[in-house]
């Protein structure tokens, strides 16, 4: 069973803007953690937060988590043409079996 | 360089034979993981092994076989039983919950 669904689905926007995904998940976590897959290829990971953690930068992403509504967010700043492919969240509930959604497509038009 | 390794990345079969896909790895990982990716979805957990000599299964394991004689081997095997074996094919492996990934194997049944 999926434990993360992510929204949109799909996100067309410029280069230059923000983009904005969505992560939901049902159980209670011990990390959620984001990826990044280009068309092909295998995923890379982006970022962890932990449980207890409710806010992650690093470089021009930033990670929110609200475990109170079973959520977390992946904000990519300044976004470039290069940032195309799609982001999977992940969730981390037991003994390290991570769970993915069926991910956000990201298009960004140069 | 440090990485995981999948091969081979194309891989065509006839109704009723096993393939078996592998997955090497010398990042001196504990954990290493098999998931089964569909066309425009998440990845989904086939089987997983967390120490040499002991694997689990996952959510999708029917129709699959896996080994762990090595620790820095964890081939897949797809059996004659697995009903739609066409996929794309994803080992990763861990030691602190983020996620190394191989570049995939895109198995297709004739």
């Amino acid at each position: 069973s999926q434990q993360g669904e992510e929204d949109p689905q799909a996100l067309s926007i410029q280069e230059g803007e923000n983009a904005t995904m969505n992560c939901s998940y049902k159980t209670s976590i011990n990390n959620l953690q984001w990826y990044r897959q280009n068309s092909g290829r295998g995923l890379v990971h982006l970022i962890l937060i932990r449980s207890n953690e409710r806010e992650k930068h690093s470089g021009r992403l930033r990670v929110t988590l609200d475990t109170s509504k079973k959520s977390s967010s992946l904000l990519i700043t300044a976004s470039r043409a290069a940032d195309t492919a799609s982001y999977f969240c992940a969730t981390d509930a037991n003994a390290g079996k991570s769970t993915f959604g069926d991910g956000t497509t990201l298009t960004v038009k140069p | 360089d440090g990485g995981i390794t999948q091969s081979p990345k194309y891989l065509f079969r006839k109704e009723g034979q096993n393939v078996t896909l592998s997955c090497e790895q010398n990042l001196n990982h504990d954990a290493m993981y098999w998931y089964r990716q569909d066309p425009g979805q998440g990845l989904r957990l086939i089987y997983y092994s967390q120490i040499v000599n002991d694997f689990q299964k996952g959510d999708i394991a029917e129709g699959y076989s896996v080994s762990r004689e090595k620790k820095e081997s964890f081939p897949l095997t797809v059996t004659s039983a697995q009903k739609n074996p066409t996929a794309f094919y994803l080992c990763a492996s861990t030691n602190t919950g983020e996620l190394f990934f191989g570049e995939g194997s895109r198995l297709t049944v004739l």
